[in-house]
């Protein structure tokens, strides 16, 4: 039981470079998340799907584009990179959306745009 | 808005010593508060609830809704509490409700 994965763990991007994270959860669990970590921000939620077939723009969702691929994975796109896009991208999954609590983390992807 | 403050970026103590890490929020129902950590290299992971009224590794955290706290407390730290902790709020309200709202977190290191 992997829990939550995250491809890659390291990439580096030139402005403008096009990527897709990758996300994937085997926890049977109905809503997935996409958030960024900065220093001194703490993590701020960019996208979210609280089940699948919907998503839902978080607080951040600017110059990001998600896809609920079907219930185990979850995808967030950079489309044009930004260095202010470079930061550490957490995915995580919970069983229900009113019940996110208990939300578990994926190990992160630590992404830098040059 | 709901909101999360932790008011101290890093907190350093000795090893043996009380530790407190605080946690204001704002919300006008009633709240259900968590708090996350991160040790390094490692994944974020819930440290606990205040619903469930538990102690998970000797931390403890109490709601004081007259105060909006939620402090994170220890009595003896120990070397292998130095981590990343996060407070986070459960949205009541709105179109995400239901997500978390998490504060910008503190780190706590304790010196042997």
């Amino acid at each position: 039981n992997a829990g939550v994965t995250q491809t890659p763990k390291f990439q580096v991007l030139k402005t403008g470079q096009s990527m897709t994270l990758q996300c994937a959860q085997d926890m049977n669990h109905n809503s997935m998340y996409w958030y960024r970590q900065d220093p001194g921000m703490g993590l701020r939620l960019i996208y979210y799907s609280a089940s699948e077939g919907t998503t839902d723009k978080g607080e951040v969702p600017n110059g990001y584009n998600v896809s609920r691929l079907n219930k185990r994975e979850f995808s967030l796109r950079l489309e044009s990179a930004a260095p202010s896009q470079t930061s550490v991208y957490f995915c995580a999954s919970s069983p229900r959306a009113l019940t996110s609590y208990e939300q578990y983390f994926g190990p992160g992807t630590r992404l830098t745009v040059t | 808005a709901q909101r999360v403050t932790q008011p101290e970026k890093l907190l350093s103590v000795f090893k043996g010593a009380p530790v407190e890490l605080k946690c204001n929020y704002s919300y006008s129902g009633s709240p259900e508060l968590f708090w996350y950590v991160q040790y390094s290299r490692q994944r974020l992971q819930l440290l606990l609830r205040h619903i469930s009224r538990e102690s998970i590794k000797g931390f403890t955290a109490d709601l004081n809704k007259g105060e909006t706290s939620f402090h994170l407390k220890k009595p003896f730290a120990q070397e292998e509490d130095s981590a990343m902790y996060y407070c986070a709020i459960k949205r009541g309200y709105g179109g995400s409700q239901g997500n978390l709202i998490f504060g910008k977190g503190t780190k706590l290191s304790v010196k042997p």
